[in-house]
């Protein structure tokens, strides 16, 4: 079945680092990928999203790119900042479900 | 304020006694669904209802029961809740339109279960 692998945290950098989380997926079709965030204490929100292969997705300094020749989606920013901390769930579409990945946490020292 | 509202915020309660954790959105979403997070495990997803009086079971329905008789409310009952069903949970809708990966989530609900 179509199932989504990003890596594992928690993922510690400094203030101004730059970041990568990997996410890669297995699907039957083309799915539509996200990311969402989850800050301490709250529910989870879209931060970005692709539909097809080789569309960007990109908000709030992130960016991640839908490579369908490597069925991935790896999040990217410049330059981390400490409001950055937070959990980050990769998904792909599936139908009428989402596929979740395990979740990374990140947490960036000041 | 377009929101999902989820009711309690937090629940202790002992192993057989029924509740019901209420979800609510004013987005006249068609879908929801409901999930539930554990640590190392991501989210799961239980249930999920396409429109009003449609449900089906996600990927860890086993104990629990949804109903859809509104649009916009779409409460989790447990019948009989068990340790096993401590966790944290969160309500989610989407306007659907083909696909359903743009969901808003509620602030979620700490169920312990002792």
């Amino acid at each position: 079945g179509d199932s989504v692998t990003q890596m594992e945290g928690p993922v510690t950098l400094s203030e101004e680092a730059f970041l990568t989380i990997n996410c890669t997926y297995t699907a039957t079709g083309y799915p539509s990928l996200f990311w969402y965030v989850q800050y301490p204490g709250e529910g989870l929100q879209l931060l970005l999203k692709a539909t097809k292969a080789d569309d960007k997705g990109s908000n709030k300094g992130f960016e991640a790119t839908y490579r369908k020749e490597t069925t991935s989606f790896h999040l990217e920013k410049g330059s981390v900042q400490v409001s950055d901390s937070a959990v980050y769930f990769c998904a792909s579409s599936s139908n009428y479900q989402l596929i979740w990945g395990a979740g990374t946490k990140l947490i960036i020292k000041p | 304020e377009a929101q999902v509202t989820q009711n309690p915020r937090y629940l202790i309660t002992v192993t057989g006694k029924k509740l019901t954790v209420t979800c609510s959105q004013n987005m006249n979403h068609e879908y929801m669904s409901w999930y539930r997070q554990d640590p190392g495990l991501g989210l799961r997803q239980i249930y999920y209802s396409m429109n009003v009086e449609v449900t089906d079971k996600g990927d860890v329905p086993e104990g629990y029961k949804v109903s859809r008789k509104e649009k916009r409310n779409f409460p989790l009952i447990l019948e009989s809740p068990s340790p096993n069903q401590t966790s944290l949970y969160f309500c989610a809708s989407s306007s659907g339109q083909g696909w359903v990966g743009e969901q808003y989530f509620g602030p979620g609900t700490r169920l312990t279960v002792t």
